[in-house]
Parts: structure tokens; sequence; C-alpha cells
């Protein structure tokens, strides 16, 4: 079957870094979004990874590891208003189909 | 230019009721995509469009839910005798063509069913 982890909820400071870890098993794989979804709102795009090894883009950076089915965002330099969900999404190989995480909601605090 | 817009935003419906959601994708993208999400819960995959066509209805949850998108651009997504098990928030994606290509989303509806 599909299945994409990570953890429910986070709590971080501000001025800090954290690190969101998805973990996925599916039947295909093509690549990895991530997604920020403030409360009551759409997600928008973060990152999106095919092959291994890290990608950085400005506070955010994502990582992708094929073999292991492994994934993680890295925020850095944490705001107030980075307090949202984060979903990671995989895209199977086989289609265009999105099989998306539970998403982890981020706390941070002063 | 404009991002994906739904309409309405809210609806709050009887038990048994039908709904018509709306969904304005960016112009010129191909692919259409709606979602349900629960609360707390990532989006959950209903059906796909490629232009008009809808290639994949496989998430829709019964056939009481049907969409189309005639001229390939606006969708709607019927649901017929709602059930209180349908509320959710219901997103709709488009994107410029399929694989690998950034999905954006509208700010979704949310349908409660009393």
């Amino acid at each position: 079957g599909q299945n994409i982890d990570q953890p429910t909820e986070m709590t971080a400071t501000e001025g800090a870094i954290v690190q969101i870890n998805c973990t996925y098993q599916t039947s295909g794989f093509n690549g990895l979004f991530w997604y920020q979804q403030h409360a009551g709102e759409a997600p928008t795009f973060l990152s999106y990874n095919v092959l291994d090894g890290l990608e950085e883009k400005g506070r955010f950076s994502s990582f992708l590891s094929r073999s292991k089915g492994y994934s993680y965002l890295l925020l850095k330099e944490l705001q107030m208003k980075d307090s949202a969900s984060y979903l990671c999404a995989v895209e199977k190989d086989s289609n265009y189909q999105l099989i998306w995480g539970a998403g982890t909601k981020l706390i941070i605090k002063p | 230019g404009a991002g994906v817009s739904q309409s309405p935003r809210y609806k709050v419906a009887k038990r048994g009721q039908d709904v018509a959601l709306r969904c304005d994708p960016i112009s010129g993208h191909v692919s259409l995509f709606w979602y349900q999400q629960a609360l707390g819960q990532g989006p959950e995959f209903l059906t796909y469009f490629q232009n008009e066509a809808q290639l994949d209805k496989s998430g829709l949850p019964s056939d009481r839910f049907f969409a189309e998108r005639p001229e390939g651009s606006v969708s709607t997504l019927k649901i017929q005798r709602t059930q209180q098990e349908d509320s959710a928030v219901y997103l709709c994606a488009s994107s410029l063509r399929d694989r690998g290509e950034t999905q954006y989303f509208g700010p979704g509806t949310r349908l409660l069913v009393l």
C-alpha cells in the first residue's frame, strides 16, 4: 500500500532551526513535494525534489534520499509567520497523482 | 495573473441536499485536480482532468460525487444527496501540465452538512 509518515506536531523557538521529517513507502516514485498550509488556507508550494541531495531555497531547504524513502524540510531563522502545517507529498512514477502525508503542525514560540 | 479561485468559500447544506462547488483554475493550465481534506489530514485525491477529459475519477468516494470540466477551464464538483460524512474542505488545484509540475491550490470550499 501507500504510506507517508510525518510527525503530527513540532514546537520550535523563533530564530532557531527545525527539521521536519517525512518517510514514505509508495508503489513507485517520481518526486517529492513539500507544501506549507496556514490554518484555513490553501497549501502553497515550497519545494520539489527528484534527485538525492539537498535543495536550498532561502531559509528553507529540502533533502531527499530515494534509497531510504526519506525526506526532510529544514527551516532556518524561524519567524512567527512560519507557524503552519507542512505537508509532504509523493508523486508516483506511474501517473500524476500525489499521495499526501497528514502534515506536521509547526508551532513557533517567541 | 490571478490564482485559482473557488466558490462558494463556505457552504452549509442539509443532509440530502445537492451542492455544486466551482473551481476557476489559472488560465492556460491544462491539469485540474479536486481533493477532499478532512481536519488535520492531508488532501485526498478525488479526480483529475486534462483539459476537458476526466482521466481519473478513482478517488470519488461514491456515485453521489460527480465532476465536470466541459470546456477545459472552469470545473464543477457536484455532490448529490449530501451526507454528514461529506463535511470537509474541498480543494481544487491546477498545474500547467501534469508530472513534475507544481500544483497551485485554490482557497477551498468548506462544506458542512447538517
